[in-house]
């Protein structure tokens, strides 16, 4: 069965303590990983696509990483801004082409 | 602006009532989704339309029903024969092209039942 597991499901930090997300996923077919950014009480905003091990992807304070068993999201010297729920899909192959989510982490950045 | 938008924000619905979500893009992408959201747990696939006049059940289609008459268009019917309604509800359309396969998402809509 296809499965993304997201870990930790919370975590907190100070501002300026970098850290890492990850997501790791037993699927089949794999056609791409992504990361989106969702903040309370709205739908998610779309961070990267990976679609090889081995590709990285960087926007501000963010990079993703993916190997063929999980993908991290690394956290620069984050802000309070960066506090959001970070959730992270897979794209199978095959005609249907559906996200499977993970259950996301909720990142907290005090200040 | 190019986008997604869903409307209502909140809903609220009556037991054995029916309610119509409303999901609209203008972003020409043939590929529209209707996703669910419960409290700590990933979206769920409720349905989806790869094209006009064309649309297959998700994981958890039982007490749904959806329409694509319009490309830009594309309404969700939560039933009363959905146990339990009461979540976050969010559509989405997919960009594909040369090098890109993405969806990208609305606002969402909550549902709560009374």
């Amino acid at each position: 069965e296809d499965q993304v597991t997201q870990s930790p499901e919370a975590l907190r930090l100070q501002e300026g303590e970098s850290s890492s997300l990850n997501c790791s996923y037993t699927v089949s077919g794999l056609r791409g990983l992504f990361w989106y950014r969702q903040d309370p009480g709205k739908g998610p905003e779309f961070l990267f696509t990976l679609y090889s091990a081995g590709e990285e992807k960087e926007k501000e304070r963010l990079k993703a990483t993916l190997t063929k068993k999980e993908s991290f999201l690394h956290i620069t010297a984050p802000k309070p801004e960066d506090s959001a729920t970070y959730l992270c899909a897979v794209l199978l192959s095959g005609s249907a082409r559906q996200l499977t989510f993970g259950s996301g982490t909720q990142l907290t950045v005090l200040p | 602006d190019g986008g997604i938008t869903q409307s209502p924000k909140y809903l609220f619905r009556k037991e054995g009532q029916n309610v119509t979500l409303s999901c609209e893009q203008n972003l020409n992408h043939d590929a529209m989704y209707w996703y669910r959201q419960d409290p700590g747990q990933g979206l769920r696939l409720i349905y989806y339309s790869q094209i006009v006049n064309d649309f297959q059940k998700g994981d958890i289609a039982e007490g749904y029903s959806v329409s694509r008459e319009k490309k830009e268009s594309f309404p969700l019917t939560v039933t009363s024969a959905q146990k339990n309604p009461t979540a976050f509800y969010l559509c989405a359309s997919r960009e594909q092209g040369a090098g890109t396969d993405t969806q990208y998402f609305g606002p969402g809509t909550r549902l709560t039942v009374l």
